[in-house]
C-alpha cells in the first residue's frame, strides 16, 4: 500500500541553524500539507501546498519557514535559524482530494 | 473554547474491555478522521468518516452530523491498541484539519 515517507526520522540541530525536513508524498496526490506537533500538544496545521504553490498557511508558519517541491517526488519543509521552541513533531501529508489526507511517521526536530 | 474537544483525556482500561472516546466538535465539516499516535509519535489514520458508521477489525467509528458528534470504540481492548487517539475535524470552509487534543489510553493486560 502506497504510503508518506519522512526523513529523517530524528534531526538533533544548534540553534540558530537551518534545517531541511524531507517528505516524500504518495504519487498521484496533489495536495501537501505540513503539521506540528509540540510535546504534549496537540498538532497543529502549518501550511497546505497545492499546484507549485502555499494554498493556506497558518500564523505559526512566519518568515522563518518555507515549503517547496524541488522536483517530482519530495515535499520539503525549510526552518531557518531554528529556535528552541521550533523542536516538535513535524508531521508531512497528502491526499489526492480535499478530503483524506495520508500522513507519513514524522520527523522528531530536537533544537539544543 | 477549543473547537474539537474530545473526552477522556486520559483512559486506562482492562484487557477485554470496552472502549469509547469521544470527540464533540463546534465548526461545520466535510469529513471527520480518527487517528492514532503511538509512543513513538508517528500517526497512523484509522478512519474518515462522513457520515454513519464504520467498522474496522475491533474498531467501529460513529459520527452524527446533526449533533456534531463522533465515537471511537475498541470492542475487546488489547494492551498493543495503548496509543493516543486523535479527533480532527476538516473543516468545510477552510479544508483544513483542527486537531483535538487526543484521548491517552492505557490498556492493562
Amino acid at each position: 500500500e502506497p504510503e508518506v515517507t519522512q526523513t529523517p526520522s530524528h534531526q538533533v540541530t544548534q540553534m540558530g541553524q537551518e534545517v531541511i525536513l524531507r517528505c516524500v508524498p504518495i504519487s498521484n496526490h496533489l495536495y501537501f500539507y505540513w503539521y506540528r506537533q509540540i510535546l504534549g500538544q496537540k498538532v497543529e496545521f502549518l501550511v497546505s501546498f497545492y499546484n507549485n504553490e502555499i494554498s493556506e498557511k497558518s500564523e505559526i508558519f512566519d518568515d522563518q519557514f518555507s515549503v517547496e517541491r524541488p522536483d517530482g517526488s519530495n515535499f520539503i519543509l525549510k526552518i531557518r535559524s531554528t529556535k528552541l521552541e521550533d523542536s516538535a513533531m513535524y508531521f508531512c501529508a497528502s491526499s489526492g482530494d480535499i478530503y483524506e489526507q495520508y500522513f507519513g511517521p514524522g520527523t522528531r526536530l530536537t533544537v539544543t | 473554547k477549543n473547537e474539537v474537544e474530545q473526552s477522556p483525556q486520559n483512559l486506562t482500561a482492562q484487557e477485554g474491555e470496552f472502549i469509547t472516546i469521544n470527540c464533540s466538535y463546534s465548526v461545520g465539516i466535510s469529513a471527520l478522521h480518527w487517528l492514532q499516535q503511538h509512543p513513538g509519535g508517528g500517526i497512523v489514520s484509522l478512519f474518515m468518516l462522513s457520515s454513519g458508521k464504520k467498522k474496522h477489525g475491533r474498531l467501529i467509528a460513529t459520527i452524527n452530523i446533526q449533533e456534531k458528534h463522533s465515537s471511537l470504540h475498541i470492542t475487546a481492548s488489547h494492551p498493543r491498541d495503548s496509543a493516543v487517539y486523535i479527533c480532527a475535524a476538516l473543516d468545510s470552509g477552510t479544508y483544513k484539519y483542527i486537531f483535538g487534543t487526543g484521548t491517552r489510553l492505557k490498556v492493562l493486560a
